[in-house]
């Protein structure tokens, strides 16, 4: 079965950078994009990008750009998503997920989260 | 980026009871393969979104009948026949469309 599993929590100082983990299994890694999707507290959800584990090609959220890096290590099927100069309002719970098939472009299997808190 | 308006943003109903949400986009929704992706995700407090209805009325695996999706266009429909307790939780459409998705902002479903 698909399962995508996360890095643990973070909390991080403003100005750091983290990197959260998404390890996928029961699929064939490299036939399915990686999307990064994130919740602030009690908020609603953001699309922050995705990247292709075929040939790592990536689309970033605009609002993101210059401050988040998508990458994936196709020998151990694990995407990363890096975000860099972290503020208070990164605060957020971070999500990997996929398409539930080929061509549907929705998100059926989701990561369990991961916890980033940023705070002097 | 295309804006995703549902309505109501908090639903109070009786359980057994149906249930219904709007979606509006800002724009047309069909691609030009001609699908329209437009998804619906129900969140349970404290778990990850889960996948409900894909290309406006597709059911996802394990999705029970009573949850359905319709629509076309700009205007779309999440409706559940009858409300139980385990549906408790935040719906959120989704496009994806035209990058980058967006989601709607959420609506509260609770059992009144």
């Amino acid at each position: 079965q698909v399962q995508l599993v996360q890095s643990g929590a973070e909390v991080k100082k403003p100005g750091a950078s983290v990197k959260v983990s998404c390890k996928a299994s029961g699929y064939t890694f490299t036939s399915y994009g990686i999307s990064w999707v994130r919740q602030a507290p009690g908020q609603g959800l953001e699309w922050m990008g995705w990247i292709s584990a075929y040939n790592g090609n990536t689309n970033y959220a605009q609002k993101l750009q210059g401050r988040v890096t998508m990458t994936t290590d196709t020998s151990t099927s694990t995407a990363y998503m890096e975000l860099r100069s972290l503020r208070s309002d990164d605060t957020a719970v971070y999500y990997c997920a996929r398409a539930s098939a080929a061509g549907t472009r929705d998100f059926g299997y989701w990561g369990q989260g991961t916890l980033v808190t940023v705070s002097s | 980026d295309i804006v995703m308006t549902q309505t109501p943003l908090s639903s109070p109903v009786t359980l057994g009871q149906p249930a219904s949400i709007s979606c509006r986009s800002s724009q047309s929704l069909v691609h030009s393969d001609g699908n329209t992706y437009l998804s619906w995700l129900q969140q349970r407090p404290g778990q990850p979104p889960r996948l409900l209805i894909y290309k406006i009325s597709n059911r996802f695996s394990g999705v029970p009948d009573r949850f359905s999706g319709s629509g076309a266009g700009t205007d779309f429909t999440l409706k559940i026949s009858r409300v139980e307790a385990e549906d408790v939780g935040v719906y959120y459409c989704m496009q994806a469309t035209q990058f980058p998705q967006t989601f709607g902002q959420g609506t509260k479903v609770e059992i009144k």
